[in-house]
């Protein structure tokens, strides 16, 4: 079974530019949940989606956004860039939307550069 | 709310030694999920093992066992004879019904294993 997918890989941005990063998830996962990792923050959430709803949000401002499709495929958009929206970011699926058994899978990660 | 610390960041081992990386958390929930995942420099998160908090046993996979000590919060993962490959930089996660479905990630270990 193919793994979660992200698209692009890397990405380099000036700032007030806005992008758009996509993931496919494992085939039959129906979560789909955003991560961004940066030096100094760490792995911070960003939010979740099930069923074309995001039913989680983490502590990110406006700019960023997400959105989900009936196959499950989510972007994620950050728009007017910062310099700090440099970072890794992550998806990942998961099966259910549920509790402390759901274990989410990543993909590889889309490398966002912003100067 | 719920906390991942991990307090070691950097760990050094020779090939075929066994590993303890070391995982507290904090949590007010009765039902949560640890997880441990493996960082490459590739940027690619990749699942380990995971431990439910009822389950009475240990959690195994493969060369990677997860000591789990409920009443001292507790989650060290145990890695048994490294490889070269290993080296990775390596996180301990957790969710529950406080973060619902987000994974509140530690800083992350290095381990380096040598020839």
């Amino acid at each position: 079974k193919a793994g979660v997918t992200q698209t692009p890989r890397y990405l380099i941005k000036t700032r007030g530019q806005q992008v758009t990063l996509s993931c496919s998830p494992i085939s039959g996962h129906r979560s789909v949940s955003w991560y961004q990792q940066t030096p100094g923050q760490g792995l911070q959430f960003l939010f979740e989606y099930f069923s074309e709803t995001q039913r989680n949000k983490g502590n990110f401002p406006g700019r960023f956004s997400g959105r989900q499709f009936s196959n499950s495929r989510s972007e994620m958009n950050v728009s007017t860039l910062e310099l700090g929206d440099s970072a890794l970011y992550l998806c990942a699926s998961s099966l259910e939307r549920g509790g402390p058994t759901d274990t989410q899978y990543f993909g590889p990660g889309t490398r966002l550069t912003v100067l | 709310a719920q906390k991942i610390t991990q307090t070691q960041p950097g760990m050094f081992v020779q090939e075929k030694e066994a590993v303890t990386l070391d995982c507290t958390y904090d949590t007010s929930d009765q039902s949560y999920g640890l997880f441990w995942y493996k960082q490459p420099s590739s940027g690619e998160m990749i699942f380990l093992i995971y431990q439910g908090s009822y389950d009475e046993q240990n959690a195994t996979e493969g060369r990677y066992s997860l000591n789990f000590q409920k009443a001292r919060k507790s989650a060290n993962l145990v890695i048994s004879a490294s490889q070269l490959g290993d080296s990775a930089m390596y996180f301990c996660a957790m969710n529950g019904n406080q973060a619902g479905t987000a994974l509140i990630f530690g800083k992350g270990t290095t381990l380096s294993v040598s020839s």
